[in-house]
């Protein structure tokens, strides 16, 4: 149906807070991202899942990072403990197949702006 | 390690006029794709322009095109006939061609001007 969609769009947690964002990615597309995107630079990867199976956490900054996708569907990135830097904007894409040699659109949601105190 | 350089924070162009965006990236790899992507306030990244890396032609989609030099590993975006509706932060992107992460540059705003 409709684009990638994110909620909430904006969140604001004190420092020390558990915060989940959610992501819904494109029906039927297996590959889903995550990345970081702090202001003023460009987005930074975080993880990927291909279905249900994250096959690549490495740019997760800290082990208070975690992210699920329990049916091959929505998606969840959860922060524990809350810090001031990882204050951010968290992208959600979503593409189609798996990638390879051919060329696999990644479709962005608008993202979570979430700010830390 | 692949990285995307940016060296414009800014740019600014009169409407209906043409800007080029810079961009240049290291890689020592021969296979990968380069995207354009413009992000406007509204914050959903909209992928602009691609190119394979294996393409000698450069890619074109209506009023955007790219300089892709490979050898010299510069992707810089023109954009002719410039609208209001252009203005946003554009980002140039590289991928590995057989990964699915993206690697971003920094950005730069591009500002039209009625």
């Amino acid at each position: 149906g409709a684009g990638v969609s994110q909620s909430p769009r904006y969140k604001v947690a004190k420092r020390g807070q558990d915060v989940a964002l959610r992501c819904d990615p494109i029906s039927g597309h297996v590959s889903l991202f995550w990345y970081q995107q702090a202001l003023g630079q460009g987005p930074e990867f975080l993880t990927y899942f291909q279905n249900e199976a994250q096959l690549d956490k490495s740019g997760l900054p800290s082990d208070r990072f975690f992210a699920e996708r329990p049916e091959g569907s929505v998606s969840t990135l959860k922060i524990q403990r809350t810090q001031q830097e990882d204050s951010a904007v968290y992208l959600c894409a979503s593409s189609l197949t798996v990638s390879g040699r051919l060329y696999n659109e990644q479709f962005f949601g608008p993202g979570t702006r979430l700010t830390v105190l | 390690a692949q990285t995307v350089t940016q060296s414009q924070p800014e740019m600014s162009v009169q409407e209906a006029e043409t800007v080029t965006l810079s961009c240049t990236y290291d890689t020592s790899e021969s296979d990968y794709y380069l995207f354009w992507y413009k992000q406007p306030p509204s914050r959903q990244m909209i992928l602009v322009i691609r190119q394979e890396a294996y393409k000698q032609q450069n890619a074109t989609e209506n009023r955007f095109s790219v300089n892709f030099q490979k050898a010299a590993k510069s992707f810089s975006l023109k954009i002719s006939d410039s609208q209001l509706g252009d203005a946003a932060m554009y980002f140039c992107a590289y991928r590995l061609g057989d990964t699915d992460k993206l690697i971003f540059g920094t950005g730069t705003r591009l500002q039209v001007f009625p």
